[in-house]
């Protein structure tokens, strides 16, 4: 298994401000991906980062909102940025060990808030 | 595109009754699929997962899951749950699209069991 940690772990931001979630893992992942659990809902997959390209976006999501980096295979930066309300959710790093059978493992998660 | 439903989103039992947990995907292809489990206020855990060999998988904590392809369906079931088992549950399907694998999820059943 892998073990994910996730910095902030919650965090309450103002309409129109932009917040960074860290997630580093235990160890060298060729892909980590970034899901967003909003409140009742099940998780929806933003992006897959993998090191040394562009993020892969899902329909729906934009580089300008949710800009990712992945500087190296082990850490990765999710921003939500100008936040509204609508972007209050539960933000979910996720690897795949690639051992073949592509099973992920999750962090915590960041409960964001926004007023 | 892949997708994944979940026929039930909320379920209650009572200790020692026999849960069956519908999931249907639809996609063509091969199939990677998982049930994960969400426990209040924890991470997402694998249950149990089918890639290929047995359609029928165990997992832990007594689950085990059936693949059935011709019905595209991969159904939880398990013989006589606890009130340890009261948590969220989703159904997800990892397959090939384009710029590489993705994991899909269901919108999640959240099984309430009574002592």
């Amino acid at each position: 298994s892998a073990v994910i940690s996730q910095k902030p772990s919650r965090d309450i931001c103002q309409r129109g401000t932009s917040l960074t979630i860290q997630c580093q893992v235990d160890s060298q992942v060729t892909m980590m991906f970034w899901y967003r659990q909003q409140p009742g809902q099940s998780l929806t997959l933003i992006a897959t980062a993998n090191q040394g390209s562009e993020a892969t976006y899902e329909s729906g999501f934009v580089i300008d909102k949710f800009p990712i980096s992945r500087p190296n295979l082990t850490f990765s930066t999710l921003t939500v940025s100008n936040m509204s309300p609508e972007d209050s959710s539960i933000y979910l790093c996720s690897v795949d060990r690639a051992s073949g059978n592509n099973e992920q493992f999750f962090g915590p998660g960041t409960r964001l808030t926004v007023l | 595109a892949q997708s994944v439903s979940q026929h039930n989103h909320h379920v209650i039992l009572s200790e020692a009754a026999s849960l069956e947990l519908g999931c249907n995907y639809s996609y063509g292809g091969t199939v990677n699929l998982f049930w994960y489990v969400q426990y209040p206020g924890q991470h997402l855990q694998l249950l149990l997962k089918y890639f290929s060999g047995d359609p029928l998988v165990k997992g832990i904590k007594g689950f085990e899951a059936e693949f059935i392809k011709s019905k595209f369906s991969f159904n939880l079931r398990k013989p006589s749950v606890q009130w340890s088992d009261t948590a969220e549950y989703f159904c997800a399907v990892n397959a090939r699209e384009t710029g590489g694998f993705k994991t899909i999820f269901g919108a999640g059943t959240r099984l309430f069991v009574k002592a």
